[in-house]
C-alpha cells in the first residue's frame, strides 16, 4: 500500500515550458486535491476533484490545469512555467465520508523551481 | 474567509501536554473539525476529527465545547518530534463537495 505517490520529487523548469506533475493513490479515493506552499506560507488549493471525471477550482487554479480520468490518477499540468510557480506541490486523496476515515492522505511533495 | 482562528505560535516544554486552542464561531451544524500538522516541509500529516464529542486515538485528543464555537487539540506528552505547524479545519462532513482548506495554523515548538 504505497499511499499518495507524486513524481518527480524535484524538478526545474525553465520560464515557457510545460510540463505535468504525477499523482497517484491505491487507496481508492474519491477525492483528489493539488496545493502548492510557498516558502513560510501556508498550503493553497489549486485544483480538486471529487470524482473520476469531475474537477474544480481551488483558490489559485490559474496557469494550472486538471483532469481526473480514472480514480487512481490527478495530473497537475503546468502550462507555461512561471517564477511565480516556483513552490512546493502536495497532492492528496480521502474517502468522500470522513466517518471512520483517516482524513486526507498527502503524498510527499514535488518541489519545482522555475529559472 | 477564515473559518477558524488559532494563534499563530506557541511553546510546550518537553514531557508536558501541548494544548493548541481553535476558535471556530460559525461552525455549522454538519461541519466537523479536523486537525492536521505538517512537519518541517512534509506533507500534512492527519491527526483526529470530530463532529461534537470528545475523540481520543493513538496521536491525541480533540475536546469540542458544548456550544462547537470552539475546541482544544491536546498531545499528552509532546516530544521534541511533535514540533510542527497545526492547522484546525472545519469542513462538511458527510456530503458536500468542499475540499479541504488550510489557514496559517499554529506553529508549536516543543523545547527540550
Amino acid at each position: 500500500n504505497a499511499g499518495v505517490t507524486q513524481t518527480p520529487k524535484f524538478q526545474v523548469l525553465k520560464t515557457g515550458q510545460s510540463m505535468t506533475l504525477q499523482c497517484a493513490q491505491d487507496m481508492n479515493h474519491e477525492y483528489m486535491s493539488w496545493y502548492r506552499q510557498d516558502p513560510g506560507m501556508g498550503l493553497r488549493l489549486i485544483h480538486y476533484s471529487v470524482g473520476a471525471g469531475i474537477t474544480d477550482q481551488g483558490e489559485v487554479p490559474n496557469g494550472y490545469n486538471v483532469s481526473r480520468s480514472t480514480t487512481e490518477d490527478f495530473p497537475l499540468r503546468l502550462l507555461s512555467a512561471a517564477p511565480s510557480q516556483t513552490s512546493v506541490y502536495f497532492c492528496a486523496s480521502s474517502y468522500s465520508s470522513p466517518t471512520g476515515a483517516r482524513g486526507y492522505t498527502f503524498g510527499s511533495g514535488t518541489r519545482l523551481t522555475v529559472v | 474567509d477564515a473559518k477558524t482562528t488559532q494563534p499563530p505560535s506557541m511553546d510546550c516544554a518537553e514531557g508536558r501536554a501541548a494544548n493548541l486552542p481553535c476558535n471556530h464561531s460559525t461552525i455549522s451544524g454538519n461541519e466537523y473539525v479536523y486537525w492536521y500538522r505538517q512537519i518541517h516541509s512534509q506533507g500534512p500529516q492527519y491527526i483526529i476529527h470530530g463532529l461534537k464529542n470528545n475523540e481520543t486515538n493513538e496521536m491525541a485528543s480533540l475536546i469540542i465545547t458544548e456550544d462547537r464555537k470552539s475546541s482544544t487539540l491536546i498531545l499528552p506528552h509532546a516530544t521534541l518530534r511533535d514540533t510542527a505547524v497545526y492547522y484546525c479545519i472545519v469542513r462538511p462532513g458527510l456530503s458536500g463537495n468542499t475540499p479541504l482548506v488550510f489557514g496559517k495554523g499554529t506553529r508549536l515548538s516543543v523545547i527540550a
